[in-house]
């Protein structure tokens, strides 16, 4: 049973465009999370929901935005898509303080 | 900011020898440590978590070490094997709540 997944696992798509990847979770957790991998292997985090609370905005642009239909869903949505958008999306979820399970990905091409 | 370094971005070793990975951070020392390993492809797999009270964590041929003076992480794999290449990442929770800062890894190629 796949503990955290993802779709779609590739995403082609032109620049301004609207795009939406899913996640969701089997493992009971509280929060859920969006990370960015970029083409340097560099992991960063966007967001994290608790409860169906947006706990954790870096500075990512507002055409990101996250959204909770409920404690086992985290999707992320990307309005007006740039060049720049294309990198490897990785969710995760955790307990709270605890270790985090990450997704398979979804690699995002922007044309 | 938190910056978090580690120091080779990739690592040859033969088969059977002991790999020794460093994580340094330049900041105030986080609460926890976590070390994780990625396989190309795939997301980030949890290997180990160490706590700013803890020392030294081991599990079965892994072994990482947490020095807050030195403001630095060892990550060991004794008796590596070919099974072990991989990229392995470190990454910081300064608050307690689990925000993840990640390293830019280690990628690490055990010869055969």
């Amino acid at each position: 049973d796949t503990a955290v997944s993802q779709t779609p696992k590739y995403l082609v798509t032109q620049m301004g465009n609207d795009k939406s990847i899913k996640c969701e979770q089997n493992l009971g957790h509280d929060t859920m999370y969006w990370y960015k991998q970029d083409s340097k292997k560099f992991l960063k985090i966007m967001f994290s929901y608790n409860n169906k609370e947006l706990i954790i905005n870096e500075t990512v642009p507002n055409r990101f935005s996250p959204k909770s239909p409920d404690k086992a869903h985290l999707n992320l949505h990307i309005n007006s898509l740039e060049l720049g958008d294309s990198a490897v999306y990785f969710c995760a979820s955790s307990r709270q303080e605890d270790t985090q399970y990450f997704g398979p990905g979804t690699r995002l091409t922007v044309l | 900011s938190q910056k978090i370094e580690q120091n080779s971005e990739a690592l040859n070793i033969q088969e059977g020898k002991t790999a020794t990975l460093t994580c340094n951070y330049t900041n105030y020392s986080p609460a926890y440590l976590q070390w994780y390993r990625q396989d190309p492809g795939r997301g980030p797999v949890f290997l180990l978590l160490i706590r700013e009270n803890e020392k030294e964590k081991r599990k079965e041929r892994l072994k990482v070490t947490f020095d807050t003076t030195l403001k630095q992480s060892l990550f060991h794999i004794t008796a590596s094997q070919p099974a072990d290449s991989a990229t392995y990442l470190c990454a910081l929770d300064q608050t307690g709540a689990n925000n993840l800062f990640f390293g830019t890894g280690t990628r690490l190629t055990v010869i055969p």
